[in-house]
């Protein structure tokens, strides 16, 4: 079975600052697919990107990227110019293709500090 | 909007009762999905659903128990088999179950018991 580790617990950021966070995972397939998502204090879960494992190209949106090792299995996330609602658990998450079982790490909870 | 809407945010058990928690979506997903969360755990799956009528046991289905009678509702009733239902449960819905877009999550329930 697939395992996603994170291996920090609590992290913490100044506003502003650029923040990376960690992620591996074990498989032996050679295509998938990994998410980041968010949880802020209200609980809701918000998919902040997503990789494909065939693509190169490591995947942005906005203020966020990912650093996609797909040899070492690593997934890191790198938040810039981190802003007070960041401050939030972050999951990675693992997907086989075209199979509905997500699998998600023990999470990061990241503060941002004024 | 669209979305999933979970009910009720807060609930409350006391020892040897059933309790049901209620996810419905409007997005039209085909798949739905019921996770717990518990801390340093990540989510875990509980159950999930393909189609209507139709529902597997995810990695700690013991003491749970779900329908899906119509496409926009999942259902998940907690029972007194379930030895220690104290967690955050959260649902969650994509839109076919061979879907490699990641999921949409509702706000959760926060069930604990007394």
């Amino acid at each position: 079975a697939q395992t996603v580790t994170q291996s920090q617990p609590e992290m913490s950021v100044q506003e502003a600052e650029t923040v990376t966070l960690s992620c591996t995972y074990d498989t032996s397939e050679s295509n998938y697919y990994l998410f980041w998502y968010k949880q802020p204090p209200s609980r809701q879960m918000i998919l902040v990107i997503r990789q494909e494992a065939y693509k190169q190209q490591n995947a942005t949106e906005n203020r966020f990227s990912v650093n996609f090792q797909k040899a070492a299995k690593s997934f890191s996330l790198k938040i810039s110019d981190s802003q007070l609602g960041d401050t939030a658990m972050y999951f990675c998450a693992f997907m086989k293709p075209y199979n509905n079982d997500m699998r998600f790490g023990a999470g990061t909870r990241l503060t941002v500090k004024p | 909007d669209g979305g999933i809407t979970q009910s009720p945010k807060y609930l409350f058990r006391k020892e040897g009762q059933n309790v049901t928690l209620s996810c419905e979506q409007n997005l039209n997903h085909d798949a739905m999905y019921w996770y717990r969360q518990d801390p340093g755990q990540g989510l875990r799956l509980i159950y999930y659903s393909q189609i209507v009528n139709d529902f597997q046991k995810g990695d700690i289905a013991e003491g749970y128990s779900v329908s899906r009678e119509k496409k926009e509702s999942f259902p998940l009733t907690v029972t007194s088999a379930q030895k220690n239902p104290t967690a955050f449960y959260l649902c969650a819905s994509s839109i076919r179950a061979d879907s490699n877009y990641g999921y949409t999550f509702g706000s959760g329930t926060r069930l604990t018991v007394v």
